[in-house]
């Protein structure tokens, strides 16, 4: 099974600032990774696919970048509505895996 | 876009077994596959099995001796039964879609909270 490490658990940040968040998989899974968005109470909504690829709607200010085992989530601008969870999932073998997630919560 | 809809009971005995419906709205049961993915604090979210239209089936190791993800196509629904389920067993479920076997997942259903406990 691949594991899926994202880091940090929390990240701290004012609205305005640039975030980035880290997920790391234990082996290679080429750009084979999707990142998600969820609410307290919601499903999870579909961010970045394909490394980098951005889902119809989501804002220009999410960026995805990597390869390989290394990966990155970037917001852009922080704004208010995106002080929440965000999860990465790799689809490159079985089981498809998740990350334990990344909070970002206002400084 | 697709729209999807989980339904059944929120609690399960230990032992019995754990039965979740997902209707899905506004798209054909033969142009996606068919996930059942669930979210517990102890787990995080972990990635149950899925049901392709042709009847092909794949599960995540870690459960499959005990689940079974069907489909009815004449309903437009599909099916998760996990059986002997434990304290364990409890989170949120969620029915979700993807285009592929290996692939992320675009839509989701809102999800049903499900408790194991006499």
């Amino acid at each position: 099974e691949i594991v899926m490490t994202q880091s940090p658990a929390t990240l701290s940040g004012s609205p305005g600032e640039r975030a980035t968040l880290s997920c790391r998989a234990s082996q290679s899974i080429s750009s084979n990774i999707a990142w998600y968005q969820q609410r307290p109470g919601q499903p999870p909504r579909l961010l970045i696919y394909g490394t980098s690829v951005r889902a119809s709607g989501v804002p220009g200010r999410f960026s995805g970048s990597g390869s390989g085992t290394d990966f990155t989530l970037a917001i852009s601008s922080l704004q208010s509505e995106d002080f929440v969870t965000y999860f990465c999932q790799q689809y490159n073998d079985w089981p498809l895996t998740f990350g334990g997630g990344t909070k970002v919560e206002i400084k | 876009q697709v729209q999807l809809q989980e339904s059944g009971p929120g609690l399960v005995k230990p032992s019995e077994t754990l039965s979740l419906n997902c209707n899905v709205f506004n798209e054909s049961i033969t142009t996606y596959y068919w996930n059942w993915i669930r979210q517990s604090p102890a787990k995080g979210l972990e990635w149950i099995g899925h049901v392709f239209h042709r009847g092909t089936t794949r599960y995540n190791p870690s459960l499959e001796t005990r689940v079974t993800i069907s489909l009815d196509t004449s309903k437009k629904q599909f099916t998760l039964a996990l059986k002997s389920v434990t304290a364990a067993d409890t989170a949120v479920y969620y029915c979700a879609s993807s285009f592929g076997p290996y692939s992320n997942f675009d839509y989701w259903g809102q999800g049903s909270l499900v408790s194991v406990s006499s």
